[in-house]
Formats: C-alpha cells, structure tokens, sequence
C-alpha cells in the first residue's frame, strides 16, 4: 500500500510567492524526509525529520511533522524559478528492517519567473 | 569527496538480454540501496544490502533481477532477460549507518528496453 502521498501533484506558482506541500503516510515512522529532484536527474536530500521532532528549518525551507494525523508539510519561502522542481516525501517506517524508504509520489512544482 | 557514481548512465538493452548496472556508494559508506522509478511515478525500494549481504530484498521482483555488493567493488544490480516492463529510472543510495540516517542518491542509470 502507499506510505507518503503528496499533495498537491502539480502546483504552479509565481517567483516570490510561498509554496506549500503535504504529505500523508499510514504506519508509523522512525523519520521522514524530503527530497528535491529536477527533471532526468537524480534526487536531492533537503531535509530529514524525526518522530519525536515538530518542526524544522533549513534555509528556505521548513518542514513540520504532525504524527498524530500521519502527515507533514513542506513550505519553500519567497520562491524562485531554481525552485522548479518534483519534491518527494519518503518515509523510514518505524518497523524497518534497515533503512529503507518508502516513497510517495511527489509533488510537481513550477515556478514562473 | 566524490558522491554517489553509478553507471552508466544511460543503458539501452534489447528484450532478453542482460543489463547489469554499478553503483560506488560514497566513501566511508557501507550500506547500499536500489531503487527503480517508473516515468511519472514515485520511487520504489528494490534492495537494501551491507558489504558481502543482502539485508532486505522484499521489493525485488522474484526472478530475473539479482544484486550484491561485493567485498570489493561497486554495488551491481542484475537484470537477466530484459522485458520493456524494465523500462526505468533506477538509483542507487548509500548512509553511512542503518536506518535513520539520510541517504545520498546518485544520479542513476536509465535504462531503455528496445
């Protein structure tokens, strides 16, 4: 079944504006992590959060974790068109037998210059 | 320090024959995963494997595809008598632990079955 469903699939945007993901999982996890890739090309770690974590910043990014309703947002702030790009949730589930991620199916973000 | 090398890069195969893809994890990284993406899709674990083991293979197709990660040497995942379902995007990840840690993605082999 699927672990991390985003949503939405597809989100166009102006430069500068704020763009916000979500993502939806079913069983419980150990971590959950975002992941930036462009177009043909492989995938870019962006940030990891883990169970016992709300909250977190990088740059212009924050994620937030809400493990009561199994779901976690990603919010890029003040977007650019470098920012264009499918962002994946991948989840570390928390009975894993080592590692493993499980996907979801990502969220296309355009951003227009 | 070099990231995640796999190649090649772009491999095509006709149907039936072998494809067999490598993957260098990062240095001082001893834990490699496969995963495989369908065009307009997610990606989906294959196989988690540790120097000389398999650790966890539960999302490989049970025949024609084999991986191992020998003492020496990259990481190969084997796909023996290839069909057009094959057709895919599949990347190699490493950590430098088991679980919990983030995983560095190389920027995989796109394989076109003919």
């Amino acid at each position: 079944s699927q672990q991390g469903e985003e949503d939405p699939q597809a989100l166009s945007i102006q430069e500068g504006e704020n763009a916000t993901m979500n993502c939806s999982y079913k069983t419980s996890i150990n971590n959950l992590q975002w992941y930036r890739q462009n177009s043909g090309r492989g995938l870019v770690h962006l940030i990891l959060i883990r169970s016992n974590e709300r909250e977190k910043h990088s740059g212009r990014l924050r994620v937030t974790l809400d493990t009561s309703k199994k779901s976690s947002s990603l919010l890029i702030t003040a977007s650019r068109a470098a920012d264009t790009a499918s962002y994946f949730c991948a989840t570390d589930p928390s009975r894993n037998q080592g590692g493993k991620l499980i996907f979801g199916q990502g969220t296309e973000l355009s951003v227009k210059p | 320090n070099a990231g995640v090398m796999q190649n090649p890069r772009h491999l095509v195969r006709r149907r039936g024959q072998e494809a067999r893809l490598r993957c260098s994890p990062m240095k001082g990284h001893s834990h490699v995963y496969w995963y495989r993406q369908l065009p307009e899709e997610g990606l989906k674990f294959m196989v988690y494997l540790q120097k000389e083991n398999i650790i966890d293979e539960s999302g490989m197709p049970k025949e024609r595809f084999s991986a191992e990660f020998p003492k020496e040497g990259p990481s190969i995942l084997r796909i023996q008598q290839v069909v057009r379902g094959d057709s895919a995007a599949y990347f190699c990840a490493s950590s430098p632990g088991q679980g919990g840690n983030e995983q560095y993605f190389g920027p995989g082999t796109r394989l076109t079955v003919t």
